[in-house]
This record gives C-alpha cells, sequence and structure tokens, in this order.
C-alpha cells in the first residue's frame, strides 16, 4: 500500500493563478482532510470529508474549495493565490471504526 | 469550542534523562487526544492515542501520555531520552462525536548528546 500520496511536492504561483493539489489514498479511507502548516501555528484544518459526495468546511476554509467523487481523492482547489497561502499542506486519511489519521509526505506551496 | 495548547514552543533534555512535552486541551464533551511526531520535511507520524480506559497509555517508540481530567491535561513522557527523538511534537483532540480534529502549535524537542 502507498497510503496517502500528494503531488505535488513543491509549487511556487504567482497571485492570482489557480491550481489544485492531488491527494490519494489507497486504504478505502471514509474520512479525509486537508490541514494546512504555518510556522508556529501548528496545523489547521481547511476542509474534510466523511465520504464520497460529503464536504465541510474546517476552521480555514477561504481561498480554498473542495470535491469529493470518489472515495480515494480528495482534491484541493485554490482559485485565485494569495501571499497568505504561502505555506505546507497536509492531506490525511481515516478509516471508520479508528482515530488514528494517516498524514500525506505535504505539499509545500509558496504565493509570490 | 474546541483547542490544544502546547505551551513550550521547545523543550531542550539530555539524551537519557526523561522527557515530559506538556499539553492541555478544552472540548465541550469526552475528549480523544492523540499525540503525533513530525521529522523534518515530513508528514505527520501518529504516536499514541487516549479514548477510554487506563489513563497512562503507551505508544510507539517508548514513549507514554497520561491523561488527567481534572487538569484537562495529556503530557507526552518518555524515562529515557534518544538522540533520535529530536523533533516536533504534536498534540491533537477530537471530541467524540465530531469528526474534526484540531491540532497544537506543536513543541520541538531537542536530546542533546
Amino acid at each position: 500500500n502507498a497510503g496517502v500520496t500528494q503531488t505535488p511536492k513543491f509549487r511556487i504561483l504567482k497571485i492570482g493563478q489557480s491550481m489544485t493539489l492531488q491527494c490519494t489514498q489507497d486504504m478505502n479511507h471514509n474520512y479525509m482532510y486537508w490541514y494546512r502548516q504555518d510556522p508556529g501555528m501548528g496545523l489547521k484544518l481547511i476542509y474534510y470529508s466523511v465520504g464520497a459526495g460529503i464536504t465541510d468546511k474546517g476552521e480555514v476554509p477561504n481561498g480554498y474549495n473542495v470535491s469529493r467523487s470518489t472515495t480515494e481523492d480528495f482534491p484541493l482547489r485554490l482559485e485565485l493565490a494569495a501571499p497568505s497561502q504561502t505555506s505546507v499542506y497536509f492531506c490525511a486519511s481515516r478509516g471508520v471504526g479508528t482515530d488514528t489519521q494517516y498524514f500525506g509526505p505535504g505539499t509545500r506551496l509558496t504565493v509570490l | 469550542a474546541q483547542s490544544v495548547a502546547q505551551p513550550e514552543d521547545q523543550v531542550n533534555v539530555a539524551e537519557g534523562n526523561p522527557l515530559t512535552v506538556k499539553c492541555t486541551y478544552s472540548v465541550s464533551g469526552n475528549p480523544y487526544l492523540f499525540w503525533y511526531v513530525q521529522y523534518p520535511n515530513r508528514g505527520l507520524q501518529f504516536l499514541l492515542k487516549y479514548i477510554t480506559g487506563d489513563n497512562l497509555v503507551k505508544g510507539s517508540y517508548g514513549f507514554e501520555a497520561e491523561f488527567n481530567k481534572s487538569q484537562t491535561s495529556f503530557h507526552l513522557k518518555k524515562p529515557s531520552a534518544l538522540v533520535s527523538d529530536s523533533a516536533l511534537y504534536f498534540c491533537a483532540v477530537r471530541d467524540a462525536g465530531i469528526n474534526k480534529f484540531y491540532f497544537g502549535s506543536g513543541t520541538k524537542l531537542n536530546v542533546k548528546p
């Protein structure tokens, strides 16, 4: 099993550009999460999903969108990139009846 | 509202000495508590969790944590630190019945030879 995979690993965007961060898990987990990690701030939840077709906002959803058309994939969309979105983004998943989250390796995004 | 506080940005300890990384939490209902570790340029890895039962929980790599309901704390401990334990440690909480997790700001553990 590959676990949770994220692409790309690194990306530099210009202000106003858009992009999609990809996240895929092969563990058949129902729950998936997107977090951003800023220095000294820990992880903040952006969006989460409890299953295909169901998503909900976390603590910091502004400027982001998500979709969950399959159990495996949970892409995160940035429509109009801003410098405040410079961060490291982590995707995580967990199975029904468990509380352990499995994290991907992260995407380091810089907006200039 | 749910929240987690890690009061120390950094903890320094000598190899072989015991270590403690502090965490306090606030939830409306029953807390599910977690510790994760992050090595440089990596994702977070699960260490241990408290859901119910014995207040002392044991996890990976010799780590343990003690749940204290009256003090709303869940401190991470290890009897004898290793240099390889040096990393960033995160405490997290989930309110039972809610699917969101809340993380603390992280504590950098430095173990010196």
